[in-house]
């Protein structure tokens, strides 16, 4: 059964600094996302990215963040100047059953980010 | 944008018992309802979903129902087991998924 991937699984970064978290959705997807989880807390919504732009994006979407899909295959989260609250497991999503960007999420195993 | 709430924050049943989990949402544009379950250190699951076409959806122990006109929507498991104790979470779609905060479930033997 096709899944997402994503890499790292794990990633231990300083404050301050650049980290690109690494997506490859479904092959036939359309629609990308990602989300942000907090130990113990809410899935929260990032960014959505349909046709090679953002369709929609939350108030935690600042400048710090950005997504690109530099390729066919990869689609990518760059968080830049660190900070400690950035500390969360970052799960990739992909989705396209038909029924345009309200499908069934498909979850990737999620890059968790330590940020010291 | 929308807005889901969920409640209760943790649940606790005995094994054999139902257990219903309640989410509200915001935007009444919002036409995709799904429930995800997650287990501790792994991804979200979908384990049901719901359109705004349809009132109700059941598989084996699952059901969820869905009020459009009050903008509420609820999972029920019925016969619990102890495999089923896990964090699920609500979610609402129209334009983009927005998650309600997690019901944590156990399910004591």
């Amino acid at each position: 059964e096709p899944e997402v991937t994503q890499t790292p699984s794990h990633q231990v970064t300083q404050m301050g600094q650049e980290v690109i978290l690494r997506c490859v959705p479904i092959s036939n997807h359309l629609y990308f996302y990602w989300y942000r989880q907090i130990l113990g807390q809410k899935v929260e919504f990032l960014v959505s990215f349909y046709n090679n732009e953002i369709s929609e994006k939350s108030e935690i979407f600042d400048d710090q963040f950005s997504v690109e899909r530099p390729d066919g295959s990869n689609f990518t989260l760059k968080i830049r100047s660190t900070k400690l609250e950035d500390s969360a497991m970052y799960f990739c999503a992909s989705s396209d059953d038909g029924q345009g960007n309200t499908g069934e999420l498909f979850f990737g195993e999620g890059s968790r980010l330590t940020v010291l | 944008g929308e807005n889901v709430e969920q409640h209760p924050s943790t649940l606790s049943v005995q094994e054999g018992d139902s257990a219903v989990i309640k989410c509200t949402y915001s935007d009444s544009a919002s036409n995709y309802f799904p429930w995800y379950k997650q287990e501790l250190g792994k991804r979200p699951q979908l384990i049901i979903d719901i359109r705004s076409n349809v009132g109700e959806k059941k598989d084996q122990r699952i059901a969820v129902t869905l009020n459009k006109t009050a903008k509420h929507f609820s999972l029920h498991i019925t016969e619990t087991q102890p495999e089923d104790s896990a964090v699920y979470f609500c979610a609402a779609s129209y334009n983009d998924m927005r998650f309600g905060a997690g019901t944590r479930l156990t399910v004591k033997p």
